[in-house]
């Protein structure tokens, strides 16, 4: 079935740091994969999305790429700010309602 | 307008108790989704209503668990009895449409079973 695996953590980076987050996945078909964020005391908030191969989704900064070939969808930022301590999960989808979460990364950036 | 809201945001009951989880969803939409974390794994599919009637509850781990969705508005998430392993975050998302349609998340309800 389809799954997701995400690099574990915690993270911690200093401010203006470069964060890779990684994602790999296993799917069947062409799914549509996802970055969902979590900040202290909120609810998961779609940060970005793509939808097919090599696409690139963005947002806040934030950048993800949408790669077949390694079946993978990196969460990239090339500056971050003490604002962006959350927790980033990655996610896919096959289109039936059947999300599916990796365990989360757990990011902290200090000033 | 509002988001996902659940409530109670913290539940703390001991093992054998009974539970009650609520989710109000965005109003409008049909779709509504419940997931559980537990122990800081990945977050795990647990049921999706279409209205009030259960599409898909292929998550649910046993019959200790029983959702509602009475009227097509809200929905409840009973544990009876709770045991220790049903400790972790219990969220509820909705959605207008189904498929891929992005889903909204709510903040979670803590559930802890000592």
């Amino acid at each position: 079935g389809n799954s997701v695996t995400q690099m574990e953590g915690p993270v911690t980076l200093s401010e203006e740091a470069f964060l890779t987050i990684n994602c790999t996945y296993t799917a069947t078909g062409y799914p549509s994969l996802f970055w969902y964020v979590q900040y202290p005391g909120e609810g998961l908030q779609l940060l970005l999305k793509a939808t097919k191969a090599d696409d690139k989704g963005s947002n806040k900064g934030f950048e993800a790429t949408y790669r077949k070939e390694t079946t993978s969808f990196h969460l990239e930022k090339g500056s971050v700010q003490v604002s962006d301590s959350a927790v980033y999960f990655c996610a896919l989808s096959g289109g039936n309602n059947d999300m599916r979460f990796g365990a989360g990364t757990r990011l902290t950036v200090k000033p | 307008e509002a988001g996902v809201t659940q409530f109670p945001s913290h539940s703390v009951i001991e093992k054998g108790q009974t539970v009650t989880l609520r989710c109000d969803p965005i109003s409008g939409h049909d779709n509504l989704y419940w997931y559980r974390r537990v122990m800081g794994k990945e977050i795990k599919f647990l049921l999706h209503f279409v209205k009030e009637s259960k599409q898909d509850e292929s998550g649910m781990p046993n019959n200790r668990f029983l959702a509602e969705r009475t009227g097509g508005t809200y929905s409840t998430l009973k544990v009876q009895p709770a045991e220790l392993e049903d400790s972790g975050v219990y969220f509820c998302a909705s959605s207008f449409r189904g498929g891929l349609d992005i889903q909204y998340f709510g903040a979670g309800t803590r559930l802890s079973v000592l």
